[in-house]
């Protein structure tokens, strides 16, 4: 099946603690992103990557990092400066970063710090 | 700077009523693309509909349609005769080549459809 792999599903961290988020797509796209969802609000854009080994901030990229050495792979980072990290993290892919092309998203990955 | 606004944040309707949502954009481009998804509870975004500025044409697809306005800079979305498998958080988004090609994202509509 093609589609965007998120794991895991959940997600605990304890304070002070990194942790990374997997993100995985097998439809070939060249686009991918990472958005932050809290409760009752829109997604807001943290990182996006257009290209292999190229990548971008997005509105609100504090506290996070990324890498993309693979077309396939976009993990995400929250680091410990992320001052309130307990959300739900949506990646997403495009077919290429134009402003026509349409986002397929995974399932998402619910971290919460404890 | 570009926004989306969903002033209704929940809408609950009994099953078969008919139900828009709202969705209002601000935007300096002339060349645009609009967006909704679905978030079933499952959480994964599930695109919709994509319109781009220049088409005004409304669309109809099935029990959905929507309702492109460049005047009143709407993109409002019609499900008729809802059913329980429509209750969802909806979103509409925004696009533009000269704002990065990043899509910007209204806080969304919960609607809860009931039997």
């Amino acid at each position: 099946d093609g589609g965007i792999t998120q794991s895991p599903k959940y997600l605990f961290r304890k304070e002070g603690q990194n942790v990374t988020l997997s993100c995985e797509q097998n439809l070939n796209h060249d686009a991918m992103y990472w958005y932050r969802q809290d409760p009752g609000q829109g997604l807001r854009l943290i990182y996006y990557s257009q290209i292999v080994n190229d990548f971008q901030k997005g509105d609100i990229a504090e506290g996070y990092s990324v890498s993309r050495e693979k077309k396939e792979s976009f993990p995400l980072t929250v680091t410990s400066a992320q001052k309130n990290p307990t959300a739900f993290y949506l990646c997403a892919s495009s077919i290429s970063g134009g402003a026509y092309t349409e986002a397929f998203f995974g399932q998402g990955t619910r971290l919460t710090v404890v | 700077a570009q926004k989306v606004t969903q002033a209704q944040t929940e809408i609950s309707v009994v099953e078969k009523e008919d139900v828009t949502l709202d969705c209002v954009y601000e935007t300096r481009d002339t060349t645009y693309y609009l967006f909704w998804y679905k978030q079933p509870p499952s959480g994964e975004l599930v695109f919709l509909i994509r319109r781009n500025s220049f088409d005004e044409q409304n669309e109809i697809s099935g029990r959905y349609s929507w309702n492109f306005q460049k005047s009143t800079s709407s993109f409002n979305f019609t499900i008729t005769a809802s059913q329980v498998v429509d209750s969802a958080v909806y979103f509409c988004a925004l696009s533009a080549n000269n704002a990065g090609n990043m899509l910007t994202f209204g806080g969304g509509t919960r609607l809860m459809v009931k039997p």
